[in-house]
């Protein structure tokens, strides 16, 4: 299986904060990322595929970039709908895998 | 607009069988740009897909190897629809359940979760 591994586990910022946002897979998996937000009691939502496409409806302020094995979630100015948990999967290879999350908390 | 309606219980006994459905409005289970796949989420497991099922001229599935000798994803074209069925059921399988739907995107061999249900709580206790 691909392991993806995302960090930090956590992070503290500010409404209007620019924050990065980390993936890396255990072996390349070309652009076939895609990064979901999710808050408490609600399914994952689609923001990014294909590493850096942004899904329909999703504000510009949220932006991905990556191929092969390392892939970044950026958001530009931190909104305070934004604070949720991200999570990065591979729809390379079955089984399809997931990130650990990160939590994006208030600072 | 595409949506996923979930239902099925939520309290499990130990070695009882979890059954989901999955009920598909705005899509067809047998589009040839969509699979069907079902994911768990727990907090010691995370995001945990399941498997899949899909139609290519006939329907073919796919598991994930820790639960293969216990699941079974079925499809229902005639109420459009499809299920999950995992057997022996422990405490350990207690998590939330997600339907997703794997959309093709046009002129690239690329599938994205682009639609998920709500969620089903199932807690497996006795």
């Amino acid at each position: 299986d691909i392991q993806m591994t995302q960090s930090p586990s956590s992070l503290s910022a500010s409404v209007g904060d620019r924050v990065t946002i980390t993936c890396r897979a255990s072996q390349s998996i070309s652009r076939y990322l895609n990064w979901f937000q999710q808050i408490p009691g609600e399914a994952p939502k689609l923001l990014i595929y294909s590493a850096s496409s942004l899904q329909t409806g999703v504000p510009s302020r949220f932006s991905g970039s990556g191929s092969g094995t390392d892939f970044t979630l950026s958001i530009s100015s931190l909104q305070p709908e934004d604070f949720a948990t991200y999570y990065c999967q591979q729809s390379f290879l079955i089984p399809r895998t997931f990130g650990q999350g990160t939590k994006l908390e208030i600072k | 607009q595409v949506q996923l309606q979930q239902s099925g219980p939520g309290l499990l006994r130990p070695s009882q069988t979890l059954s989901l459905t999955c009920v598909i409005s705005g899509d067809s289970l047998s589009s040839s740009n969509a699979i069907w796949n079902w994911v768990r989420q727990s907090p010691s497991r995370g995001l945990e897909w399941l498997g899949r099922t899909y139609y290519r001229s006939r329907w073919y599935y796919d598991y994930a190897v820790s639960v293969k000798s216990r699941i079974v994803i079925n499809p229902d074209t005639s109420k459009n629809q499809f299920s999950l069925q995992l057997n022996s059921v422990t405490p350990e399988d207690t998590a939330v359940y997600f339907c997703a739907r794997d959309i093709l995107l046009p002129f690239d061999h690329y599938y994205y979760m682009d639609v998920w249900g709500k969620g089903t709580t199932v807690t497996v206790s006795s």
